[in-house]
């Protein structure tokens, strides 16, 4: 069963826009929740990760909205640029230290 | 950043040998590591955590005989596939933590299993 539902599934972004994936959980023990980027062949890598005490983190381009309310985090990516397709993975688990349940991915390319 | 290697990042076998993937946290004692397998083009799911000195505990499906894994110091965890088949055809992947608080989970290279 997928704790965590992610879309959309692929996206295609011109250059300079904004990126934007969502992901829903149901488990309301979860308090942590990453974003990861994925090139192809490659191992997962942390982009920003986010605890329900925010609303909201900022790193350079990159953002995750948090509603706890509405069991819904999203990652946007600001000036999108080509370097940036790859596949995006939203995350949950009940701590940093818990095995992450992982989104189905969102397969982004940013045209030139 | 922490880094995690995982040997060999890519492995041919024959149908029926067994193959042993390496994960290593390089600057970091890892207190738990997981594993991951990922078909292409799907998502990782989860296939075991594994904690220093103590059995691993897998997942609903995964057969603990089939996929052993060891995770003898804090710096090392190995993951074996047994008489391995070609639908164990996949990539895997490990991720190490290293707690006291530590926020991040840090994920290897992947290896890339192919059984003919």
């Amino acid at each position: 069963q997928q704790q965590v539902k992610q879309s959309p599934q692929s996206l295609i972004v011109q250059k300079g826009g904004i990126s934007i994936i969502n992901c829903a959980y149901e488990n309301t023990a979860f308090d942590y929740f990453p974003w990861y980027q994925q090139f192809p062949g490659k191992g997962p890598a942390l982009l920003i990760a986010i605890r329900p005490d925010v609303s909201e983190k900022k790193e350079g381009r990159f953002t995750i909205s948090f509603n706890k309310s509405a069991k819904q985090f999203s990652l946007h990516i600001m000036d999108s640029q080509p370097g940036d397709s790859a596949t995006y993975f939203c995350a949950a688990s009940k701590n940093s230290g818990y095995a992450l349940n992982f989104g189905k991915g969102t397969s982004l390319l940013v045209t030139p | 950043g922490a880094v995690v290697s995982q040997h060999p990042s890519w492995v041919i076998c024959k149908s029926g040998t067994s193959v042993k993937i390496e994960c290593r946290s390089l600057d970091f004692q890892a207190t738990t590591m997981f594993w991951y397998r990922q078909f292409p083009k799907q998502s990782l799911m989860l296939m075991a955590t594994s904690n220093e000195g103590s059995k691993a505990t897998y997942e609903q499906g995964v057969e603990k005989d089939k996929f052993l894994i060891n995770h003898a110091s804090l710096t090392l965890s190995t993951l074996t596939v047994t008489s391995a088949h070609p639908e164990d055809s996949s990539f895997y992947i490990c991720s190490a933590h290293h707690g006291q608080g530590a926020d991040t989970q840090y994920f290897g290279p992947g290896t890339r299993l192919t059984v003919l």
